[in-house]
């Protein structure tokens, strides 16, 4: 189905364990997004990219790491989780820079 | 499913009734602004945008205010009704070059009373 997926839908991951959040989209978007989404902070930009190979640091990338070899797909790695990253983990894409956004459904993960 | 409705405005209107969702922005800058609607469990959904050439915009059921001088931006819905009923975050954005970032404000909780 045409769209934005992001897989899993709930991850419960230990302490210090590397955990990757998937993200694919099937318009050719250029961009595309991460946020996280906490109680009292709302979404917060985690990384962002304007096209393949082009990726570039939000308001928290502390803790993340992100690549987009392709178009259609821009995972999201944890190299060591911590319980401070327990959220919910929303990937977005855009047509254009000043274009609305279409979010996927999102990742719920918890690091214990 | 997703609490993210704690701590947040809430706006508790009755069925029928018109809902008015207000946001206020702080980036002089900015010139492109969207409304978002989050259910429980979901993740956010483009309602209707405008951009800073306009002072009004009208989507079925929707409408959204600019008022640029106090920067100022409203949600209007008609005739609110039970599906209704979600979280509803403003963001804004500025098309300069470079700035391809939305910026989101905390969000309001709409409860719509049957």
């Amino acid at each position: 189905d045409a769209g934005i997926t992001q897989s899993p839908r709930y991850k419960i991951t230990e302490t210090g364990r590397q955990v990757t959040l998937m993200c694919h989209q099937t318009w050719s978007h250029s961009y595309m997004f991460w946020y996280r989404q906490d109680l009292g902070h709302g979404l917060r930009l985690i990384y962002y990219s304007a096209a393949a190979d082009i990726t570039d640091k939000g308001e928290v990338p502390d803790g993340y790491v992100v690549s987009r070899s392709k178009t259609e797909n821009f995972p999201l790695t944890l190299e060591s989780a911590t319980r401070s990253q327990t959220s919910v983990y929303f990937c977005a894409s855009s047509l254009d820079k000043d274009y609305g956004y279409t979010f996927g459904s999102g990742t719920r993960l918890t690091v214990v | 499913g997703e609490s993210v409705g704690l701590h947040l405005p809430t706006l508790s209107v009755q069925e029928g009734d018109n809902s008015i969702i207000n946001c206020a922005y702080s980036n002089s800058a900015s010139d492109y602004f969207i409304w978002y609607k989050q259910e429980s469990g979901k993740g956010p959904q483009f309602i209707i945008d405008i951009r800073s050439n306009m002072d009004k915009r009208q989507g079925q059921r929707v409408t959204v205010l600019l008022n640029k001088t106090v920067k100022h931006l409203s949600l209007q819905i008609a005739a609110t009704q039970p599906g209704d009923s979600a979280v509803y975050f403003c963001a804004e954005t500025s098309s300069g070059a470079g700035s391809y970032q939305l910026t989101f404000g905390k969000g309001t909780k709409l409860s719509v009373i049957p």
